[in-house]
Parts: structure tokens; C-alpha cells; sequence
């Protein structure tokens, strides 16, 4: 069975303090995602890396940026946290391709008051 | 970008009833995918169809996809409290760059 690991199940913050949400797979597997999810708006991608040291812009990058040094770790950098950056982070992983089933860690959600 | 939207937003049924859920895209896809998140965690794959396929199956769950309809429905037979949970539809946009993109979900709530 695959395993996501994320570092914190619940994370308060507050505004301004830079944040580190980590994400680590023990599947090889090259694709690595981070999401956010919010009420009303479902899924929407943050990041997404498909190698060591690659990475790529989802739809929503602003305020954030990503790390992956090593293939089974994947960070999620908040640089400066913001209260619209309250939220519920899910990082997610695949086989082969980005287009194919994804495994999904337990999500971490973060409060920046 | 989302293209997946889901229907309804929230199905309540008692248990034992068969669960019925849609989700519509707008662009073609190479194949679309079926996801459950239990309250607060993160999600489970489901199934996945290819836009050659019509219909498929895995245990209780069938679904269907119309390619000329752009739209899929998902189908939970003999529904259990268990399935309680959010549903989303995934779909992979043609083209050699793309990611999945997920629409905002299904709240499903199984009455004992």
C-alpha cells in the first residue's frame, strides 16, 4: 500500500511567520501535488513537482513556494502566512503520469490567525 | 481550473437505497476519475474510466461516462452508513500537459 505522510495533522500559526507543511511518500513515485481545499471551492492546485528539484506552478501559486531535494519529500513553503491562507493542505502522489490515480495524504489543516 | 461540476451538492438516503451521482466537464478528457473524503481526511480513489470506456465496475459502485454528453454518474448500490462522505469527479483534460482537475464535491450522508 502506498503511505503520504503529512507533518502535522492540525497547525496554528500566526500572520506574517513563515511556514513549512511537509509531505513525504515512500512509493518512488516521481509526481508529487499539493492542493488546497476549502469549502465551496473543492480542490485547487498549488504546486505540483515531477522529479527532484523540478517543479511546477498549479493554479493558485501566489503566496506560496515548494521544495523537493530528495523524490520522497515534497514542502510546501508559506513564506509570509496570511489568514486567507487558513485552510485545509492535502498533498498527493501518482504512478506514471500526473493524469492517473492519485494517493492522497491525511491533510493538514492550518489556521494563521 | 475546475472542470468537473458535480450533482447534486448534497443526497441524504436511507440505508439499503442505491446512491446516484453526476458530475459534467466541459472539455475532453482522456479519463475521469471517482474520489471519496471522509470528514476531514484526505481522499481515496474510487475508480478510474477511460473516455473509451462506457461503464465500469468495482464491488458496489458502477459508473458510467458518455463522452457525447460530456458527463459521468457514479452509482453506489445498497447504500451502508459507512459510505457517509464526500464525493468528488476528477477529470484528465486531452492534451500532453495536463493535471487532473477536481470539481467541488458531493456531501453524501447515509441514514441508518
Amino acid at each position: 500500500d502506498v503511505k503520504v505522510t503529512q507533518s502535522s495533522r492540525y497547525l496554528v500559526k500566526r500572520t506574517g511567520e513563515k511556514v513549512f507543511l511537509e509531505c513525504v511518500q515512500d512509493m518512488d513515485h516521481e509526481n508529487m501535488f499539493w492542493y488546497r481545499q476549502d469549502p465551496g471551492l473543492g480542490l485547487r492546485l498549488i504546486y505540483f513537482s515531477y522529479d527532484v528539484k523540478m517543479k511546477e506552478k498549479g493554479d493558485i501559486p501566489e503566496g506560496y513556494s515548494v521544495s523537493r531535494e530528495k523524490k520522497e519529500r515534497f514542502s510546501l513553503i508559506l513564506e509570509s502566512a496570511s489568514t486567507n491562507q487558513t485552510s485545509m493542505y492535502l498533498c498527493a502522489t501518482v504512478a506514471g503520469g500526473p493524469r492517473y490515480e492519485q494517493y492522497f495524504g491525511p491533510g493538514t489543516r492550518l489556521t494563521v490567525t | 481550473s475546475q472542470q468537473g461540476e458535480e450533482d447534486p451538492q448534497a443526497l441524504s438516503i436511507q440505508e439499503g437505497e442505491n446512491a446516484t451521482m453526476n458530475c459534467s466537464y466541459k472539455t475532453s478528457i482522456n479519463n475521469l476519475q471517482w474520489y471519496r473524503q471522509n470528514s476531514g481526511r484526505g481522499l481515496v480513489h474510487l475508480i478510474l474510466i477511460r473516455s473509451n470506456e462506457r461503464e465500469k465496475h468495482s464491488g458496489r459502485l458502477r459508473v458510467t461516462l458518455d463522452t457525447s454528453k460530456k458527463s459521468s454518474s457514479l452509482l453506489i448500490t445498497a447504500s451502508r452508513a459507512a459510505d457517509t462522505a464526500s464525493y468528488f469527479c476528477a477529470t484528465d483534460p486531452s492534451g500532453a500537459n495536463s493535471k487532473l482537475t477536481f470539481g467541488k464535491g458531493i456531501t453524501l450522508s447515509v441514514r441508518p
